[in-house]
């Protein structure tokens, strides 16, 4: 079973929109909250983290909510562009070493 | 710098061939990982290696090995592959403590 549930799977946005991707966990273990951004052939690469005594953090128009007691977080991208089209991926960390991964979201924004 | 290097990037195998994928990395990382990507499922660990000499279990094992050869390698093996292992494999890397974890570029696995 997914430990790291995301959605939606899918998501279309018109540039200059708010793209917005959420997770939720079940695990209280986890520690860490990356969010890593793939584009096609290539392999994940990191975006955004927070830790789970954090509620928000911020780096450009990339924002990481997070709720530690609705055991949810989530991506917000603003000022929605075309090159922010990939697929995103958010995870958890347990422990120093595993990294579970949610399902993706592949986004499209269109111009 | 070369980061996370894997080989091949694309293999077709009959079902029932084995096959080793490969994976080096010259970050001097103490943590390497393999990954399997399938559509709707996202990235599902497979196998990792917390330091050269160890290796443990992730999410989906069953049909492959591993082996730590060095720090810098980690191979994974399918020893009979199965159509169910087709699927875009990725390899991982990162310190003790350090929380990014830097990816390859893939291999992309077809067993017919």
């Amino acid at each position: 079973q997914q430990q790291v549930k995301q959605s939606p799977q899918s998501l279309i946005v018109q540039k200059g929109g708010i793209s917005i991707i959420n997770c939720a966990y079940e695990n209280t273990a986890f520690d860490y909250f990356p969010w890593y951004q793939q584009f096609p052939g290539k392999g994940p690469a990191l975006l955004i983290a927070i830790r789970p005594d954090v509620s928000e953090k911020k780096e450009g128009r990339f924002t990481i909510s997070f709720n530690k007691s609705a055991k949810q977080f989530s991506l917000h991208i603003m000022d929605s562009q075309p090159g922010d089209s990939a697929t995103y991926f958010c995870a958890a960390r347990q422990g120093a070493q595993k990294l579970v991964f949610g399902q993706g979201t592949r986004l499209t924004i269109n111009p | 710098n070369a980061g996370v290097t894997q080989t091949p990037k694309f293999q077709v195998l009959k079902t029932g061939q084995s096959m080793t994928l490969q994976c080096a990395q010259d970050m001097n990382h103490n943590s390497m990982y393999w990954y399997r990507q399938d559509p709707g499922m996202g990235l599902r660990l497979i196998y990792y290696s917390a330091s050269e000499g160890t290796t443990d279990k992730g999410e989906v094992p069953n049909g492959y090995n591993v082996s730590r050869l060095n720090k810098r390698e980690f191979s994974l093996r399918l020893e009979s592959a199965a159509p169910s292992q087709t699927s875009v494999y990725f390899c991982a890397s990162k310190t003790g403590m350090n929380t990014e974890a830097f990816f390859g570029q893939g291999t992309r696995l077809t067993v017919v």
